[in-house]
This record gives structure tokens, C-alpha cells and sequence, in this order.
């Protein structure tokens, strides 16, 4: 599976857009960006995922650019809820079902 | 609809003692995998069933620890003897169909600390 890479923190005021960013430069045709999401210690929790179109669910939105090397992840109206560690997984269609988790990205939204 | 339910919350032991972790996952989901993070490091991947066929085992970290799923409904994950370095939380998560390229629900976990 590709490696991504994001940073390691960002800060974001509560109600407006946060926009998560990820590169993932040697990800492959088959392979999809998946955005998870840890709030404190609780389970991993799925967002979103996408191959190459734009998607978006009643959570997020997810952007992938033409060449698929980065992505982002956008929260419309951040609330103090979404504050948490985001993940994001590139992971192989028809290899192992896996999820291979890096360090993430911690999200906090400030009142 | 009831969720990944893990048990228990949490298990605290001493090195050479054994712990079995349970896991429940969704119903009617075929795909159930484990997860677990030591302390400090990243969220790895242990294993994942089908059913109850162990489809990918690759992240098992040695012999001292067992994973079972009779019947294909809920697992079990079996550490014997315990060893300090097992202390973490133990992640199970499970999907449903054959191509399990969806998502993975996962349950609260089970916090493990081995004194």
C-alpha cells in the first residue's frame, strides 16, 4: 500500500471549514484514499473514501486531484465534536482488506 | 442496530498470566479483523477472518497469541503468556460482503495493561 503523508496537527475555528490535506505521490490505478477519523480513545470511525472523483457523504467531502497524488479532506462546518486524529489510508483493491494507519493528522476545533 | 461490541473495557494482568479478549461484531458482518495499539506507536493491523477462515494473519506478532472465530459469529483474540510489551489497546472492527473494500466499523476497544 502507498505511503501518505500529512501533517502532523492543524487548528480550526469552531464553524468553519477545515480542509485536511494529504499527499500520497506514489499511490498506484488501484489503489483508494480513505479518511478515518479516532476522537480521544474511542474506535476508529470511516469518513469517507474515493478513487479518483470527488465524493461526498453527510459527513465530509473528499477532493482528489486529477493526478490522484494528493487529497483533501474537507469538514464543511467544523464543530468541537470533530475534534480527533484523522487518518488517511491509501489502501489496494483486491490485496488485503487491511487498514495500514500512520501516525494521522490531529484535528482541534477551537470555540 | 447494535455495534462492534468489545469485552472487556478493560483487563489488567501480570506478565505470565493469560487474557482472552472477545469481540461481537455486527450482525451478519462476515469480515471481522483486530486491530491494536502499543503504547506510543501507530494503530496495526493483526488479523482478519472470513467467516471463520483466517484470511490474513500477517500482523499476529508471535505464537503467544490466538484468534478464533467458531461458528463465524463472534472472536475471540487469546494472549498466553502475557509479556509487558502486550500493554495497549486491542481494536476489533468488522465489514460486511466479499469484497470488503467498504467500511470497517470498529468497536470501543479493550484497554490491556500487563503489569
Amino acid at each position: 500500500d502507498a505511503k501518505t503523508t500529512q501533517p502532523t496537527s492543524m487548528d480550526c475555528a469552531e464553524g468553519r471549514a477545515a480542509n485536511l490535506p494529504c499527499n500520497h505521490s506514489t499511490i498506484s490505478g488501484n489503489e483508494y484514499v480513505y479518511w478515518y477519523r479516532q476522537i480521544h480513545s474511542q474506535g476508529p470511525q470511516y469518513i469517507i473514501h474515493g478513487l479518483k472523483n470527488n465524493e461526498t457523504n453527510e459527513m465530509a467531502s473528499l477532493i482528489i486531484t486529477e493526478d490522484r497524488k494528493s487529497s483533501t479532506l474537507i469538514l464543511p462546518h467544523a464543530t468541537l465534536r470533530d475534534t480527533a486524529v484523522y487518518y488517511c489510508i491509501v489502501r489496494f483493491q483486491g490485496g488485503s482488506e487491511k487498514l495500514v494507519f500512520g501516525k494521522g493528522m490531529k484535528l482541534t476545533v477551537n470555540p | 442496530e447494535a455495534g462492534v461490541t468489545q469485552f472487556p473495557s478493560h483487563s489488567v494482568i501480570e506478565k505470565g498470566q493469560t487474557v482472552t479478549l472477545r469481540c461481537d461484531p455486527i450482525s451478519g458482518h462476515d469480515n471481522l479483523y483486530w486491530y491494536r495499539r502499543v503504547m506510543g506507536k501507530e494503530i496495526k493491523f493483526l488479523l482478519h477472518f472470513v467467516k471463520e477462515s483466517k484470511q490474513d494473519e500477517s500482523g499476529m506478532p508471535n505464537n503467544r497469541f490466538l484468534a478464533e472465530r467458531t461458528g463465524g459469529t463472534y472472536s475471540t483474540l487469546k494472549v498466553q503468556p502475557a509479556e509487558l510489551e502486550d500493554s495497549g489497546v486491542y481494536f476489533c472492527a468488522s465489514s460486511q460482503g466479499d469484497r470488503a473494500l467498504g467500511e470497517q466499523f470498529f468497536g470501543p476497544g479493550t484497554r490491556l495493561t500487563v503489569l
